[in-house]
């Protein structure tokens, strides 16, 4: 199984570009999450998704919208890109079961100039 | 204000060694808590956990201590080895959508 599957793994994107950061599950998972790495902050939860068609905000959503419309994919848009937005993100998935633990994606590298 | 702290960014251990790797947390709602390591460029990967209702959870060289009453959970290594050179990140679920809320980590590293 690929597991959690995210593209790009690297981008470069000026002031004020948008685009989507893809985030992929092949394990029937039901809960998705997209999370923000920062140096000595650890991960912080931007977006959420309990299953397809719900989605809610985490700690740090501005700036950031997401749907869910399938099961498998979890798309994350950066919708007017800012400097502060420089960083790692990192989609992870799980079973709504409780007390599971979440499968994490590669990450994906977002530089913004 | 961080709920769930790791107050040591780093930790140097001598390979057969026991690494000790603290985590404090703040919110009472917390149910579930994990270890994460983390490699350059990977994400990270679930290592072991702990329900609330517990006090020890063991996987091999892996164990986790909680003490509720403290707030404090700590992940013992035994022996610790220098594939286990990573950084760990402490992180803590609440929630009926099962939360993550995660410490700032520490980078172990374990000297051959």
């Amino acid at each position: 199984n690929a597991g959690v599957t995210q593209t790009p793994k690297f981008q470069v994107l000026k002031t004020g570009q948008s685009m989507t950061l893809q985030c992929a599950q092949d394990m029937n998972h039901e809960y998705m999450s997209w999370y923000r790495q920062d140096p000595g902050m650890g991960l912080r939860l931007i977006h959420y998704s309990v299953g397809a068609g719900i989605t809610d905000q985490g700690e740090v959503p501005n700036g950031y919208n997401v749907s869910r419309s399938t099961t498998e994919d979890f798309p994350l848009r950066l919708l007017s890109a800012a400097p502060s937005q420089t960083s790692v993100y990192f989609c992870a998935s799980s079973y709504s079961q409780v007390n599971t633990e979440a499968f994490f994606g590669q990450g994906t590298r977002l530089t913004v100039v | 204000d961080q709920q769930v702290k790791q107050n040591s960014p780093s930790l140097s251990v001598q390979e057969g060694r026991i690494s000790i790797l603290n985590c404090d947390y703040t919110n009472s709602m917390f149910d579930y808590f994990l270890w994460y390591k983390k490699y350059p460029a990977e994400g990270p990967t679930f290592l072991i956990s702990i329900s609330s209702i517990k006090d020890k959870n063991e996987d091999g060289r892996f164990t986790v201590f909680l003490n509720k009453s403290a707030k404090h959970l700590s992940l013992h290594i035994v022996p610790s080895q220098p594939g286990d050179s990573a950084v760990y990140f402490c992180a803590a679920v609440w929630g009926s959508a099962r939360q993550l809320t995660f410490g700032s980590g520490t980078q172990l590293t374990v000297l051959p």
